[in-house]
């Protein structure tokens, strides 16, 4: 069975500090690892995904497949960035994705 | 741009009514998707639908049945109400590949009383 678990119900850090939310996956094949965010009243979308490797509003992530983690950093938090973000995983040839239990981002001005 | 739309925003609903919940895609999604989401529990997805009058359950299908019979519109229906199916309901949608991402709606907050 697959398994995504964030530590972090609640992250809260100062404007300008580094960011780390931590998400760590149970899966025995090769996944497909996301990050999607959802601002206040607004819809769920995604931030980014692990294939693409690319950079999104200053976040990234690294898929480590030793530590079995999808990590999402950003150097320096801006107050924009609160939110709820969750991270989620696909298997191999499935159509589902399977979330974890979302972590709250709080940037403190 | 992909559009989604929930039928509502919020609905009040009594124990034991019929609950229609309606989403509409615009971009001829093949995948539709409806998952509810709870504090502390993250997003769980109850039913899925690969095409039209396909369905598969998810994780969490008790108590909960869906319809396709268009491709653009997925329905989620809760035969008979309970007060722990009070949540948010999101609905979400894809192309066919599995690689491609998921576009949600705006949820619909279901209060059961």
């Amino acid at each position: 069975a697959q398994r995504v678990t964030q530590p972090e119900k609640l992250l809260s850090v100062f404007k300008g500090a580094p960011v780390e939310l931590k998400c760590n996956y149970s899966y025995s094949g090769s996944p497909e690892l996301f990050w999607y965010v959802q601002y206040s009243r607004q819809r769920l979308q995604l931030l980014l995904r692990h294939i693409s490797r690319e950079s999104i509003k200053g976040f990234t992530a690294d898929l480590n497949k030793g530590e079995t983690s999808f990590h999402l950093k950003k150097p320096f938090a801006q107050e924009e960035d609160s939110a709820m973000y969750y991270c989620a995983l696909r298997g191999a040839g499935s159509y589902q994705l399977t979330f974890g239990k979302g972590t709250k981002l709080s940037v403190i001005p | 741009d992909v559009k989604v739309t929930q039928s509502s925003r919020y609905l009040v609903k009594r124990t034991g009514e019929k609950v229609f919940l309606e989403c509409v895609q615009d971009m001829d999604h093949e995948n539709m998707f409806w998952y509810r989401q709870d504090p502390g529990l993250g997003l769980r997805l109850i039913y899925f639908s690969y095409d039209v009058k396909m369905k598969e359950k998810g994780d969490i299908p008790e108590g909960y049945s869906v319809s396709r019979e268009k491709k653009e519109r997925f329905s989620l229906i809760l035969e008979s109400a309970s007060t722990n199916q009070t949540s948010m309901y999101l609905c979400a949608s894809n192309l066919a590949g599995k690689a491609e991402t998921q576009y949600f709606g705006p949820g619909t907050r279901l209060l059961v009383l």
